[in-house]
């Protein structure tokens, strides 16, 4: 069975500062791996995605993540936040023979002027 | 429909009442899936619907909790003799066969208060 730790349950940043939110994943398969982001009252949305390929997929708001096999990773990162980017922040993952999701706990992104 | 929706998108109600829960997922999506997410906690899986296939029911967390999906439309998720631990935004998803390659799309979720 697979399983996903987000490490962090809140990361404060001040804007315009880069953030990282790491999230660790275990499967003895292949996994797929996503990134959603639920902004206040509102209702989950995927951000960006890995299924294969490149290692590195990236997003429309600046978002970017890596796969890494070695270290069971798929990190989040953004060079420079914004206040809008306030936000919850769920890793989840899918092994290549289901469809089911499996989602970390969630990372509170909180942005500071 | 454009989205996955549910209703009521609020309910609050006594200790020891059922409540009834319903998702109407995107049109053509053949899998449903009922997550909760508690105060501050992430989302815990509840159940999942693909096609007619049997559901998986692994996440239910107790017998109070039952749900149902008629063919590749509506789904109710039903507890009964709710208790205060019951309190949670309940939340559905739906996804194409293929959710590997396209994630699931969400609800806005029906945030449950049992008083």
């Amino acid at each position: 069975a697979q399983s996903v730790t987000q490490l962090d349950s809140q990361v404060p940043v001040f804007e315009e500062a880069p953030v990282e939110l790491r999230c660790n994943y275990s499967s003895s398969v292949s996994v797929y791996l996503f990134w959603y982001v639920q902004y206040p009252n509102q209702g989950l949305q995927l951000l960006l995605k890995y299924l294969s390929g490149s290692t590195l997929v990236e997003s429309i708001n600046g978002f970017e993540a890596e796969f890494n096999k070695s270290q069971t990773s798929f990190h989040l990162r953004k060079p420079s936040v914004h206040i809008s980017d306030t936000a919850e922040y769920f890793c989840a993952v899918t092994i290549n023979a289901g469809n089911m999701l499996t989602f970390g706990g969630g990372t509170r992104l909180m942005v500071k002027p | 429909g454009a989205g996955v929706s549910q209703s009521p998108s609020n309910k609050v109600t006594e200790k020891g009442k059922d409540v009834e829960l319903r998702c109407d997922p995107i049109s053509g999506h053949t899998a449903l899936y009922w997550y909760r997410q508690r105060l501050g906690q992430g989302l815990e899986f509840l159940i999942y619907f693909q096609g007619n296939s049997a559901p998986d029911k692994s996440g239910l967390p107790s017998d109070r909790f039952s749900a149902e999906r008629t063919g590749e439309s509506v789904s109710t998720l039903t507890i009964q003799r709710t208790q205060q631990e019951d309190s949670a935004v309940y939340l559905c998803a739906s996804s194409l066969d293929t959710a590997t390659f396209y994630g699931y799309t969400f609800g806005s979720g029906t945030r449950l208060t049992v008083v």
